[in-house]
């Protein structure tokens, strides 16, 4: 069936460096792909979504690239703030899926200033 | 516009009882999910709605747990008995129209601790 798996976490970075949460697949179909953000004491939220190969995903300075070749989808972003400290899940939806939403485990990020 | 409304948000009960939570999704989304997060997981999904009818409850513990969403509109989750390892955070997420791609607009959860 239909998976997503994640980079464990925790990940601590420093303000201003570069992150990037790595995020791979498996599916039957051909998926839409998304990433999630849940901040503290929030409901989660979607951060940014790419919906078929190569198409680029963006969000407040976060990007993802969806590449069907490595079935990948990365969250990236230049430089982090200490507001950026949640956890992200990578997740997917697809057709053959019955347009289940499926998450991968999370990532917690934490930002120090 | 309301976003997704989730009760009670903390709940401690002991095993063998039971607990019911419910769920009031963004107005006009006909589609309502119920997911069950567990400390250090990812969401898994327990049962899909499109309006009052069951999309998807092959994930659900049958035995125990039940789900209904009798109008259309909110849902209620039920649990009973309740065992340890139901201890979690179950998400009420709603979306527009029929189950697709989409975003899904997710409630801030109902935590359960079960003793």
């Amino acid at each position: 069936g239909d998976s997503v798996t994640q980079m464990e976490g925790p990940v601590t970075l420093s303000e201003e460096a570069f992150l990037t949460i790595n995020c791979t697949y498996t599916a039957t179909g051909y998926p839409s792909l998304f990433w999630y953000v849940q901040y503290p004491g929030e409901g989660l939220q979607l951060l940014l979504k790419a919906t078929k190969a190569d198409d680029k995903g963006s969000n407040k300075g976060f990007e993802a690239t969806y590449r069907k070749e490595t079935t990948s989808f990365h969250l990236e972003k230049g430089s982090v703030q200490v507001s950026d400290s949640a956890v992200y899940f990578c997740a997917l939806s697809d057709q053959g899926g019955g347009f289940k939403t499926i998450f991968g485990a999370g990532t917690r990020l934490f930002v120090k200033a | 516009e309301a976003g997704v409304a989730q009760s009670p948000r903390y709940k401690i009960i002991e095993k063998r009882q039971s607990v019911a939570f419910w769920c009031n999704p963004i107005s006009g989304h006909a589609t309502l999910y119920w997911y069950q997060q567990i400390l250090g997981q990812g969401p898994k999904l327990l049962i899909q709605f499109q309006n009052n009818g069951v999309v998807d409850d092959s994930q659900l513990p049958k035995d125990r747990f039940s789900a209904e969403r009798l109008k259309g509109v909110d849902s209620t989750l039920k649990i009973q008995p309740a065992k340890l390892e139901d201890s979690a955070v179950y998400l009420c997420a709603s979306s527009q129209g029929l189950p697709s791609t989409g975003e899904l607009f997710f409630g801030e959860g109902s935590r359960l601790t079960v003793l």
